[in-house]
């Protein structure tokens, strides 16, 4: 059973645009949410996070919206640079546990 | 500087060996976490620990098993590997309610 659901494999995106990566979770008890990006060979790192009692936390080009009653959460990047490309991974937590998505592949052309 | 050092970047293994995944933080934290990442699967939790000698199952545990001796130590264990065990394996180190620190992954293969 797939608690945070990331429904868009990949997003291509021309620099300077916006890109709006996508997430939809399950599970209620989730508390705090967490956009993380990782790039090849590398460990993922973290980029925002949002509470549960908030709806929007912004962070220089990077802001996440948080949709309670429809289990939604959203990251926006403006302007999109070529250096975002990445994939991206949204994460809910609860407890101790953090559990993740499957991921979207951003492409930021130039 | 904040660290998770995770001991092999590539390793290859035969199918039923015994494999030790070494993971080592400097940042004093509490909880210890390993993720395996698989494409269109993401990043899914296998074990996690919140002090020494304790262990919780995360999502995936079969198959694996962990050790956490000393508080900056956390191994994954492979009993017997397999090819479906062929993959990303991340580790993780968060203090309680902080952002997660993971280091930068070993690619297993069995063969």
């Amino acid at each position: 059973d797939q608690q945070v659901k990331q429904n868009s494999p990949s997003l291509s995106v021309q620099e300077g645009r916006i890109s709006i990566l996508n997430c939809d979770y399950t599970n209620s008890m989730f508390d705090y949410f967490l956009w993380y990006k990782k790039y090849p060979a590398e460990g993922p790192t973290f980029l925002i996070s949002i509470s549960s009692i908030k709806d929007k936390n912004e962070d220089g080009r990077f802001t996440v919206f948080l949709n309670k009653s429809a289990k939604h959460l959203s990251l926006h990047i403006v302007p999109s640079q070529p250096g975002d490309s990445a994939v991206y991974f949204c994460g809910g937590e609860y407890g101790n546990k953090l559990v993740f998505g499957a991921g979207t592949i951003l492409r930021v052309k130039s | 500087d904040v660290k998770v050092t995770q001991s092999s970047r590539y390793l290859v293994k035969r199918t039923g060996e015994k494999v030790f995944l070494e993971c080592v933080q400097d940042m004093d934290h509490e909880n210890m976490f390993w993720y395996r990442q698989d494409p269109g699967l993401g990043l899914r939790l296998i074990y996690f620990s919140y002090d020494v000698k304790m262990k919780e199952k995360g999502d995936i545990p079969e198959g694996y098993s962990v050790s956490r001796e000393k508080k900056e130590r956390f191994s994954l264990i492979l009993e017997s590997a397999s090819t479906n065990q062929t993959s990303m394996y991340l580790c993780a180190s968060t203090q309680l309610n902080e952002k997660l620190f993971f280091g930068s992954g070993t690619q297993l293969s069995v063969l």
